[in-house]
């Protein structure tokens, strides 16, 4: 079946724009993840949905950074008034339910900041 | 929280040698320890994983075994090849945070 997706595999933005990342988790997974991943480094845990339940945004960075998911599907990641330092590629993955079942991750979103 | 140390940041292996990459975790109720290779440009995906309840696992060239009461684990490529270049990270799932934590990665180069 189709793996997990995400749109658009770029983009580049002002400083001060906001930006909509999407994601489609692969079919009947019920967790669903996003990471930033920073040129050169480690993927660094961002927020978490499981199900119905209300999400782990634990790792949000900054009030700027918010995440929705409809039901099982998908997910849209937003980032209000971008900086620099946000340029990175985002990363989504989902899994069948709970942490522990392995994660597959999509291609990322490749976010530029000017 | 967890922490997951991850080394060497960067190992260069001539082609049909072994490579060892090594993780430690910090949280003991950690049970679950994936890998995952990632090219470059490309999605990280997942080579082998390990859980809490066995010591070794095997899958043709590549091996994880864990440690859990020293709290580490590493991953083993027998056979090194061209085509196993890439970035590799470990991670840990923590029980108390119910998160996946990954390590910082390492880069793999097989010279021919």
């Amino acid at each position: 079946g189709a793996g997990v997706s995400q749109s658009p595999s770029n983009k580049v933005t002002e400083k001060g724009k906001d930006v909509e990342l999407r994601c489609d988790p692969i079919s009947g997974h019920t967790a669903l993840y996003w990471y930033r991943q920073r040129l050169g480094q480690g993927l660094e845990f961002l927020i978490y949905f499981q199900g119905n339940s209300a999400p782990d945004k634990s790792g949000l960075p900054s009030d700027r950074f918010s995440a929705e998911r409809t039901g099982e599907s998908v997910s849209t990641l937003t980032i209000q008034r971008t900086q620099q330092e946000d340029s990175a590629v985002y990363l989504c993955a989902s899994s069948l339910g709970g942490v522990e079942e392995t994660q597959y991750f999509g291609p990322g979103t490749r976010l530029l900041v000017l | 929280g967890e922490n997951v140390e991850q080394h060497p940041s960067t190992l260069s292996v001539q082609e049909g040698d072994s490579a060892v990459i090594k993780c430690t975790y910090s949280d003991s109720a950690s049970n679950y320890f994936p890998w995952y290779k990632q090219e470059l440009g490309k999605r990280p995906q997942l080579i082998i994983d390990i859980r809490s309840n066995v010591g070794e696992k095997k899958d043709q060239r590549i091996a994880v075994t864990l440690n859990k009461t020293a709290k580490h684990f590493s991953l083993h490529i027998t056979e090194t090849q061209p085509e196993d270049s890439a970035v590799y990270f470990c991670a840990s799932f923590s029980g108390s945070a119910r998160q996946l934590t990954f390590g910082s990665g390492t880069q793999l180069t097989v010279l021919p």
